[in-house]
């Protein structure tokens, strides 16, 4: 199975409509990132936490919202979704403890419609 | 802030052969972490290499290497023996360590495409 998964893997939604894409994580990491890809872009950071009570906006988290609501959850919100706001969307984690690498999920297809 | 170039958005390479892609960054900070990450087209993202800022030794990971050039600020990795499978999406990142809490946050190139032909 794999550590880190992300649900839904494809989705399209129309302009206005609210959206949670959701990350889970088996590896135990306590930090869970949300990134943004666009075509020609690399990867952008919409919000970043480093613990359950440790949440942080990145460069790009205006219409965004998140929630982790465990060590193992953290999920990322669009409250009325805009078309710019079609994306590559990656979860990513890792362990304050002993590494630095980042570890990503699949990756989900949003488009806005 | 930092900032991450990859100076070519495309390369193509014939398969068997060597291939470097390029890499620069812009930082002040004497502390800091390089990866460069592939995503093939299955879009996961999975690191390739990783290289410490205070190591003086280039990394290297099998057919794939780096030449870490500090004072530069140059980080490009090469790919021996290219293999069709290598065909991918190559992110370069930095990543700066913030001591104290050690919190780290990615920052990442635009990407070269490469392409392994057969």
């Amino acid at each position: 199975d794999a550590d880190v998964t992300q649900t839904p893997r494809n989705r399209i939604t129309k302009t206005g409509k609210r959206i949670m894409l959701e990350c889970s994580q088996t590896k135990g990491h306590d930090r869970m990132y949300w990134y943004r890809q666009d075509p020609g872009l690399g990867l952008q950071l919409i919000y970043y936490s480093f613990d359950v009570k440790d949440i942080n906006k990145g460069e790009i988290s205006d219409g965004y919202s998140v929630s982790r609501q465990a060590q193992a959850k953290f999920s990322l919100s669009l409250e009325s979704a805009i078309p710019n706001q079609t994306a590559l969307y990656f979860c990513a984690t890792s362990d304050s403890r002993t590494d630095n690498e980042q570890f990503f999920g699949p990756g989900t297809r949003l488009t806005v419609l | 802030a930092q900032t991450v170039t990859q100076s070519q958005p495309e390369m193509s390479v014939q398969e068997a052969e060597t291939v470097t892609l390029s890499c620069t960054y812009d930082t002040s900070e004497s502390n800091y972490y390089l990866f460069w990450y592939k995503q093939p087209p299955s879009r996961q993202m999975i690191l390739v290499i990783r290289q410490e800022a205070y190591k003086q030794q280039n990394a290297t990971e099998n057919r794939f290497s780096v030449n870490f050039q500090k004072a530069a600020k140059s980080f490009s990795l090469k790919i021996s023996d290219s293999q069709l499978g290598d065909t991918a999406m190559y992110f370069c990142a930095f990543m700066k360590h913030w001591g104290g809490g050690s919190n780290y946050k990615l920052t990442f190139g635009k990407g070269t495409l490469l392409t392994v032909n057969p």
